[in-house]
């Protein structure tokens, strides 16, 4: 079955680090660009980060720029998110999505398939 | 940052009615722009590719068009399933955005 599976959430005090994981399966994960959108509570998507298929090229949003890293292991067919100095407002269910590129420009594409998402609160 | 505004914000409709849902993009993004439809407690699902190509496996009440700055989404006649919420991105340039989102609530 092609599915993204991710874990790592839970809760965290601010100032605190997280790394949620996402597993794929069914499919070549190495043949695709791969991302991180979140949604906080009751509110609207927001993008967070894209990977290159061999991790050479990253791009993030700027309210997460220098605090979290995305990241991947072909190998073990695994997206990585590795969230430092964690705030309130980083509270939300984090989905894993993979990019489906459908025309020949590099803004041609679309999230295609996505994981179930994996809660992550910051509090104290 | 490129600022997409979707109207309106909430819908109210019936089954078997027309609906069309519109994003406006704060900059022209040709055609670099997608529709998400969400349900509660799952995640998005792609409608809409490309402005106006359809996902394999969608219903074909479902179709998107526009270019530019002004794009919508219109569903010929709603179905219970389609009560949800409606979500629309660019991905012209980074960082990628998404509107506020439309909430589709049955009369």
């Amino acid at each position: 079955e092609v599915q993204l599976v991710e874990s790592g959430g839970g809760l965290v005090q601010p100032g605190g680090s997280l790394r949620l994981s996402c597993e794929a399966s069914g499919f070549i994960f190495s043949r695709y660009w791969m991302s991180c959108v979140r949604q906080a509570p009751g509110k609207g998507l927001e993008w967070v980060a894209n990977i290159r298929q061999d991790g050479s090229d990253k791009y993030y949003v700027d309210s997460v720029k220098g605090r979290f890293t995305i990241s991947r292991d072909n190998a073990k067919s695994s997206l990585y998110l590795q969230m430092n100095s964690l705030r309130a407002e980083d509270t939300a269910v984090y989905y894993c999505a993979r990019i489906e590129f459908h025309g020949s420009g590099s803004a041609d594409w679309h999230f295609d398939l996505w994981g179930r998402g994996t809660l992550v609160t910051v509090s104290s | 940052d490129i600022q997409m505004t979707q109207s309106p914000s909430s819908l109210s409709a019936s089954v078997g009615d027309r609906v069309t849902i519109t994003c406006r993009a704060s900059q022209s993004i040709n055609r670099y722009f997608n529709w998400f439809q969400q349900k509660p407690g799952k995640a998005p699902k792609v409608l809409i590719y490309g402005a106006s190509s359809l996902q394999s496996g969608v219903p074909s009440r479902f179709s998107g068009s526009g270019s530019g700055t002004d794009f919508t989404l219109t569903i010929s006649s709603l179905q219970p399933e389609d009560f949800a919420t409606y979500y629309c991105q660019q991905t012209y340039s980074f960082p990628i955005t998404f509107g506020q989102g439309t909430r589709l609530e049955i009369k």
